[in-house]
């Protein structure tokens, strides 16, 4: 099973909106709405900002949004802030029955 | 809370075995799926297995299928995943975490660091 692709960077001044992209097959991405994010910072455990390709778990903030077409997920976060900066990994369930995460996105906050 | 806190992580020999085991506190463990998934110093989340609520349904990543086991005890509210014929490329910390919301992941351990090396 290979890894979603992610663009490795993406960069925006405070108050811009970023988008990062997540392609995968249709065995994965394209198959279901099985499609979560993860947000990581530097010494600490990944975590869940959004599943089921558009779903904010209680906590996360509004300005974190998902969606999807075809093979490819997205996640955009809009009014970017300085907190926002981190490593951000997409993750999708497989017609397998396995999950596959992306190669990930480093998100900086200019 | 929701408490996950992994042990067992070791320097071990290529071909060598090795058993890791996660405590889970603060929910009701044996309502959860409960995942395996590994991180590289330096990479991204692999995933590894998980298994279902009462420990009867399980899946591997290719990578580990045939060589690794993933069980739970719930009435010690114990995930473990049982390594044999390690590899170097299985070198990585090992974080338990919970599954949550359908196909999600919402609580990680801060992980056990197993390296493969001779």
């Amino acid at each position: 099973q290979s890894a979603l692709t992610q663009p490795p960077s993406v960069s925006g001044s405070p108050g811009q909106s970023v988008t990062i992209s997540c392609t995968g097959t249709s065995s994965d991405v394209g198959y279901y709405n099985r499609v979560s994010w993860y947000q990581q910072s530097p010494g600490t455990a990944p975590k869940l900002m959004i599943f089921e390709v558009n779903n904010r778990p209680s906590g996360v903030p509004d300005r974190f949004s998902g969606s999807k077409s075809g093979n490819t997920a997205s996640l955009t976060i809009s009014g970017l802030q300085a907190e926002d900066e981190a490593d951000y990994y997409c993750s999708s369930h497989t017609t397998s029955g396995t999950y596959v995460f992306g190669t990930g996105a480093k998100v900086t906050v200019l | 809370e929701v408490q996950l806190v992994e042990s067992g992580g070791a320097l071990i020999q290529p071909g060598g075995s090795l058993r890791l085991s996660c405590a889970a506190s603060g929910f009701i463990f044996r309502n959860y799926y409960m995942h395996w998934v590994r991180q590289a110093p330096g990479k991204g989340p692999v995933w590894v297995s998980d298994i279902n609520g009462d420990g009867s349904g399980t899946n591997y990543a290719d990578s580990v299928k045939g060589r690794f086991t993933i069980s739970r005890d719930n009435a010690k509210n114990t995930l473990y995943l049982q390594m044999n014929g390690l590899r170097a490329e299985d070198s990585a910390v090992y974080h338990c975490a919970r599954g949550r919301y359908a196909y999600a992941v919402d609580s990680w351990g801060q992980g056990a660091l197993v390296t493969v090396s001779s």
